[in-house]
């Protein structure tokens, strides 16, 4: 079946470090693949999106690429800030016009100054 | 400003009430989908709609019930509510149309505790 998964947390950082929160997946078809984040006692935004093999999803400085290889997307920033900490959810489609969503278990990140 | 509006941040119910959740969109979208999340679990899936008076089961629907008699609107139901059902509810809409999928607008959550 269609599933994801995510390194567990709590990921623990000092600003200005380099993050990696690592997602791998497994799925029938060709799914696209989404990084969902949360932040506290907020509902789930989306931060960034790729729909095809070798496609790179960014947005406000997080990045992930659609490895078809490694079945894998892996979330990365090059410095954190405080202002990330928050919980993040990789998640995977493989229809997109119901758009059912299947989510991984979330990693926590805390940023510390 | 589009939102997914969810009528009530906490909620504190007794075991064996009858608890509605609502939720409403004003994005004419034509999917919407209730989750719960709890810690280590992530988000399951209860119960989503691709149109009106459709419903579709999830994951774990058990103990839930749904209802969507208007297009922005998406009602979950506990029949009886269980202290095992004490969780953040999460509602979601997407549109069913789009030519690559931009995944879900979510609504802030209702925590609801069962006691």
């Amino acid at each position: 079946g269609n599933s994801v998964t995510q390194m567990e947390g709590p990921v623990t950082l000092s600003e200005e470090a380099f993050l990696t929160i690592n997602c791998t997946y497994t799925a029938t078809g060709y799914p696209s693949l989404f990084w969902y984040v949360q932040y506290p006692g907020e509902g789930l935004q989306l931060l960034l999106k790729a729909t095809k093999a070798d496609d790179k999803g960014s947005n406000k400085g997080f990045e992930a690429t659609y490895r078809k290889e490694t079945t894998s997307f892996h979330l990365e920033k090059g410095s954190v800030q405080v202002s990330d900490s928050a919980v993040y959810f990789c998640a995977l489609s493989v229809s997109y016009n119901t758009d059912k969503l299947i989510f991984g278990t979330g990693t926590r990140l805390q940023v510390f100054p | 400003d589009v939102k997914v509006t969810q009528s009530s941040r906490y909620l504190v119910k007794r075991t064996g009430e009858k608890v509605f959740l609502e939720c409403v969109q004003d994005m004419d979208h034509e999917n919407m989908f209730w989750y719960r999340q709890d810690p280590g679990l992530g988000l399951r899936l209860i119960y989503f709609s691709y149109d009106v008076k459709m419903k579709e089961k999830g994951d774990i629907p058990e103990g839930y019930s749904v209802s969507r008699e208007k297009k922005e609107r998406f009602s979950l139901i506990l029949e009886s509510a269980s202290t095992n059902q004490t969780s953040m509810y999460l509602c979601a809409s997407s549109s069913a149309w789009t030519e690559n999928p931009y995944g879900y607008t979510f609504g802030s959550g209702t925590r609801l505790t069962v006691v």
